[in-house]
């Protein structure tokens, strides 16, 4: 099946910062979420993105479905952006997302 | 607008016990329903997913089952918890039989077997 995987596992920063986050995937894709697990436990959708870039905010993000990436850009980031941060793609069935294993954001003020 | 339910919140119980878990969506016709599990600290598994009433599909043997009694109700089930079956269960839904939509969760269900 298809494999998706996240980079990095865990980020640090310090409040202010920019970073990236990327997600490679095995396959070609008709779908791409990016998520947002806070606290408690929810998944918050950020974006719907098959291809092209998207911004919302502070977080933009890019999918270059033809090289089988996508790309998430949080910049000035704040204390509330830290969780896990999920990128999902429909599996090649296209009956449902999978996920990779996340990447987990600390950020400090 | 579509909203999707999900309970209990948490829930702790016994091993052995059997486990019912709902899911509902709102505001939206012959959704595909999702159930995932999240172990602690580890991604999302697919564990059951329905595209229409009485329309299961498993990803995983497991000692869990899924049900849709209707359109918009998804409930996952056990006859007897095991240790291993502790976890996030997250119930999700997308739009009926289209490739690349976007889907939706619900707030989740933490389950500790003890």
């Amino acid at each position: 099946g298809i494999q998706v995987e996240q980079s990095p596992p865990d980020l640090i920063l310090q409040e202010g910062a920019n970073s990236t986050l990327r997600c490679n995937f095995s396959d070609s894709v008709n779908n791409l979420q990016w998520f947002h697990q806070n606290p408690w436990g929810q998944l918050i959708n950020l974006f719907y993105i098959p291809s092209g870039t998207k911004q919302n905010g502070r977080l933009s993000a890019t999918t270059v479905a033809t090289e089988r990436y996508s790309l998430l850009y949080i910049s000035s980031s704040q204390t509330t952006d830290s969780g896990v941060y999920f990128c999902a793609v429909v599996n090649q069935a296209g009956t449902a997302l999978i996920f990779g294993k996340g990447t987990t954001l600390s950020v400090s003020s | 607008s579509q909203t999707i339910h999900q309970w209990p919140a948490t829930l702790v119980q016994p091993v052995g016990s059997p486990l019912s878990l709902e899911c509902t969506v709102e505001g939206t016709s012959n959704p595909n329903l999702y159930w995932y599990r999240q172990a602690a600290g580890r991604g999302l598994q697919l564990l059951f997913y329905s595209v229409g009433i009485g329309q299961i599909s498993s990803e995983v043997p497991q000692n869990l089952s899924a049900s849709r009694p209707q359109d918009r109700q998804f409930i996952l089930s056990s006859k007897k918890l095991l240790l291993s079956d502790s976890g996030f269960y997250l119930c999700a839904w997308s739009v009926m039989g289209s490739l690349g939509t976007e889907a939706f969760f619900g707030q989740g269900t933490r389950l500790t077997v003890v």
